[in-house]
């Protein structure tokens, strides 16, 4: 295993609610990169936080929005829920930014109705 | 077009059977080259990083040819447990911070 976690493991929403996601990096990982994963489709990214700051962004809308902690865990949030939000949604720590390896939780698998 | 692109098979081979499967990336400024390995309803797993001069990890070999954008992954000798989607990732170029891109997989299943 990875030692990377994430919670929870599924979830059911509604349209236009909130959710807040969490995952926990491996020992020694101050970076955390999110991923959004449809069905049939590679995981897309969503953005990395390195040492508690955004460190980039990929083509997703403000409603995305994320944290990173001081003990280097970090949640996704996501507002305004819409159907193509449903999707199994990874994170990924990685000892540094950059092109370390990066190392997937089991994912948040996310449904909007 | 797709960043990096594979065709998404299926592919179904028999146990023992050598498969490869293909992947072509458009930022010729790409840096770092992996495949990565996702069971169903699981997350992916790093399975090899790719290099120019082509390397191997028993059963698989992965080559790039940076001239034509193109990555390779070989299995020989197939066994039941390589049923999988292989991943084709790439670091692009253009970003310091790692954001991989991921093809869209290739479902492969061996049977016996």
């Amino acid at each position: 295993e990875t030692g990377v976690t994430q919670s929870p493991t599924h979830l059911i929403k509604t349209r236009g609610q909130q959710v807040t996601l969490r995952c926990s990096s491996q020992s020694g990982h101050n970076t955390v990169s999110w991923y959004q994963q449809a069905l049939g489709q590679g995981p897309q990214f969503i953005f990395q936080y390195y040492r508690e700051e955004e460190n980039g962004r990929g083509n997703f809308p403000p409603r995305f929005s994320g944290l990173q902690f001081p003990n280097y865990s970090s949640e996704l949030n996501v507002n305004a829920l819409e159907l193509d939000d449903s999707a199994l949604y990874l994170c990924a720590s990685s000892q540094r930014t950059g092109t370390d390896t990066q190392y997937f939780g089991p994912g948040t698998r996310l449904t909007v109705l | 077009r797709k960043e990096v692109e594979q065709d998404p098979g299926p592919f179904n081979v028999p146990e023992g059977a050598t498969v490869a499967f293909n992947c072509t990336y458009s930022n010729s400024a790409s840096q770092s080259f992996f495949w990565y390995r996702q069971d169903c309803r699981k997350e992916p797993k790093l399975l090899m990083s790719v290099y120019s001069s082509g390397n191997e990890d028993g059963r698989f070999t992965a080559q790039l040819n940076r001239a034509s954008q193109y990555i390779s992954l070989l299995i020989r000798d197939s066994k039941l447990g390589d049923s999988a989607t292989y991943l084709c990732v790439v670091i692009a170029g253009g970003t310091s911070y790692g954001k991989l891109t991921f093809g869209q997989g290739t479902i492969l299943t061996v049977h016996p």
